[in-house]
């Protein structure tokens, strides 16, 4: 019964691999978001989908791409990976300016 | 950028003490809120304060807000060794308030 589940939770790739991170939330919320943390810790913003429309769009490669096929579910898919895009990816939701709900995290690791 | 950034970068107390983390951020925002990461794991609410609101408890927290200052504190008291995570304190940047930043965070020790 988690609220918001992403899988799978680890993601070991090569280079050159395309890959999806899937999320999905049983909140009801009507914002979903993807959230990128370095090895520093620093969380950036990816995405976020409201109402099934893409609002935020950060300086992100357009290797990445948001995909929302209702507004409970916004999967990542990634192409052609790099070594750099190794980091943890968190997948989140909210209810217009309330507090996020946060998945527990892919860690992505691109060898 | 109105990242949120929050001092000091790591802390480290006996358990029983009392926690303080400071925020500052640089533009008007609506909103500020305060989120706890455990090792391994996703970040966890734990409390919103509004730009009209100067203080706010929950249980053993307790955050503050100066928006002349651009900046927020949150106090745990009596410490656990289970609040060990890195705490982030988060901006919102529009009048839609959908999209947050967060500041590099807080790691804290509690030594039991």
């Amino acid at each position: 019964d988690t609220a918001v589940s992403q899988t799978p939770k680890y993601l070991v790739t090569q280079m050159g691999n395309d890959k999806s991170i899937k999320c999905e939330q049983n909140l009801g919320h009507d914002t979903m978001y993807w959230y990128k943390q370095d090895s520093k810790k620093f969380l950036k913003i990816m995405f976020s989908y409201n109402n099934k429309e893409l609002i935020i769009n950060e300086t992100v490669p357009n290797r990445f791409s948001p995909k929302s096929p209702d507004k409970a579910h916004l999967n990542l898919h990634i192409n052609s990976l790099e070594l750099g895009d190794s980091a943890v990816y968190f997948c989140a939701s909210s209810q217009y300016r309330y507090g996020y709900t946060f998945g527990s995290g892919t860690r992505l690791t691109v060898v | 950028s109105q990242q949120g950034e929050e001092d000091p970068q790591a802390l480290s107390i006996q358990e029983g003490e009392n926690a303080t983390m400071n925020c500052s951020y640089k533009t008007s925002i609506n909103n500020l809120q305060w989120y706890r990461q455990n090792s391994g794991r996703g970040l966890v609410h734990l409390i919103l304060i509004r730009s009209n609101e100067r203080e706010k408890h929950s249980g053993r927290l307790r955050v503050t807000l100066d928006t002349s200052k651009k900046s927020s504190s949150l106090l745990i008291t009596a410490s656990r060794a289970a609040d060990t995570a890195s705490y982030f304190c988060a901006t919102d940047a529009g009048n839609y308030g959908q999209n947050f930043v967060f500041g590099p965070g807080t790691r804290l020790s509690v030594l039991p």
